[in-house]
């Protein structure tokens, strides 16, 4: 069990660009999830997945945020046209059905 | 949407003294989840209560959930310096709605 393993651990880009993460989930789980965190608050769900089928998407997530998990593996949030309210810590989770999630280290998004 | 509230937000204790943290739902909680994150770290889990009135025991801490399943809380008798950290209390409401709800979690710092 290596854990939920998250990349990069940092992302520093320009407004307007388009940034990629990618998750990749402990391998018996059948679930994954993104939240986002920023300082001081609580992780604040975004979206999972249950194998490849999205199930739940949060009104946090505008237009410009897509997810996908091909083949019910690995994860990646993408945001187009970032934002400075982007800013945040994005952090993936997976689970077994409503077994306790685990949490990767996340990745730091800062927008410039 | 439901509403998940932690209090306090901050707590300073001197080491060896206890710590309690409450959490509050707006709706009725099919379980709830603590989880607790160390500065620079991810939440990491720590445990989950199901049952109307539980109450669980981790060495030092002490995990309730009310009768009602809507409000829990977590003690912990004679903190140490390892205990610091920001604690979060998480909830899946049911209905169809998967993503856990976190609290703004409650901040630990401990005064040797």
């Amino acid at each position: 069990d290596t854990g939920v393993s998250q990349n990069p651990r940092h992302k520093i880009t320009k407004r307007g660009q388009n940034v990629t993460f990618r998750c990749d989930p402990i391998s018996e789980h059948n679930r994954l999830y993104w939240y986002r965190q920023t300082l001081g608050q609580g992780p604040e769900f975004l979206t999972y997945f249950q194998n490849e089928a999205q199930l739940e998407k949060s009104r946090l997530l505008s237009d410009r945020f897509s997810a996908e998990r091909p083949k019910g593996s690995f994860s990646t949030l993408e945001i187009q046209r970032t934002e400075q309210g982007d800013s945040a810590m994005y952090l993936c989770a997976s689970s077994f059905s409503y077994q306790p999630q685990h949490f990767g280290d996340g990745t730091r998004l800062s927008i410039l | 949407g439901q509403q998940v509230m932690q209090i306090p937000q901050y707590q300073h204790v001197q080491e060896g003294e206890d710590f309690t943290t409450y959490c509050n739902s707006s709706t009725t909680l099919s379980n709830i989840q603590w989880y607790k994150q160390r500065p620079g770290g991810h939440p990491v889990f720590l445990i989950q209560l199901v049952k109307s009135g539980e109450v669980k025991k981790q060495k030092r801490l002490t995990f309730q959930f009310g009768e009602a399943k809507k409000n829990s809380s977590l003690h912990i008798t004679a903190t140490q310096t390892t205990d610091v950290g920001t604690y979060f209390c998480a909830g899946y409401s049911g209905g169809g709605a998967d993503g856990l709800t976190f609290g703004k979690g409650t901040h630990l710092i401990i005064q040797p």
